[in-house]
């Protein structure tokens, strides 16, 4: 099976616009989530998208928002860009079966510069 | 608030020595606690998850609810060793789970 896929790899933004990221999770997978990791903070959660809805979210302001398709595929939005910003974005497949947790399969990451 | 934390940004260690990354944890019920590895240039993967008790690659770890921690431990490090290790807790949240994870803990085995 192919792993989880990320595009664009890399990205190079102003503070002030804005971009998407797109996540392609495992085929079969219908759970994706999206952590931001940086080296001082580590991985933040996001939120998590199941069925085209969002199950879950963290703590960050309301400019970060995603989506996900009838395909299982996920974007995920940021706007009006801060230096912040700046991190790599790493999206996480797994399948769901009921409330037993399922190991989440990791994205190379997009790496996001914001100048 | 649920949190994990990884005390140590850096350990360095020499090949063949033991090597024990700490991670303690919030939670008041019956966590369920997990230690991902990221080598060099490659994606994040699960090493082991505590329910398994199984040991990966040489390496255990013990849940210790009194201590509340979750530490990684392998009796002699390897150079291949050397990445960024995650402790994570999983979190229940709004009737779903959700993946807490500690800052994370680089790992240099040195030869």
């Amino acid at each position: 099976k192919a792993g989880v896929t990320q595009t664009p790899r890399y990205l190079i933004k102003t503070r002030g616009q804005q971009v998407t990221l797109s996540c392609s999770p495992i085929s079969g997978h219908r759970s994706v989530s999206w952590y931001q990791q940086t080296p001082g903070q580590g991985l933040q959660f996001l939120f998590e998208y199941f069925s085209e809805t969002q199950r879950n979210k963290g703590n960050f302001p309301g400019r970060f928002s995603g989506r996900q398709f009838s395909n299982s595929r996920s974007e995920m939005n940021v706007s009006t860009l801060e230096l912040g910003d700046s991190a790599l974005y790493l999206c996480a497949s797994s399948l769901v079966s009921g409330s037993t947790y399922n190991e989440q399969f990791f994205g190379p990451g997009t790496r996001l510069t914001v100048l | 608030a649920q949190r994990v934390t990884q005390p140590e940004k850096l350990l360095s260690v020499f090949k063949g020595a033991p090597v024990e990354l700490k991670c303690n944890y919030s939670y008041s019920g019956s966590p369920e606690l997990f230690w991902y590895v990221q080598y060099s240039r490659q994606r994040l993967q699960l090493l082991l998850r505590h329910i398994s008790r199984e040991s990966i690659k040489g390496f255990t770890a013990d849940l210790n609810k009194g201590e509340t921690s979750f530490h990684l431990k392998k009796p002699f490090a390897q150079e291949e060793d050397s990445a960024m290790y995650y402790c994570a807790s999983l979190m229940f949240s709004g009737g779903y789970n959700k993946l807490i994870f500690g800052a994370g803990t680089r790992l240099a085995v040195h030869p």
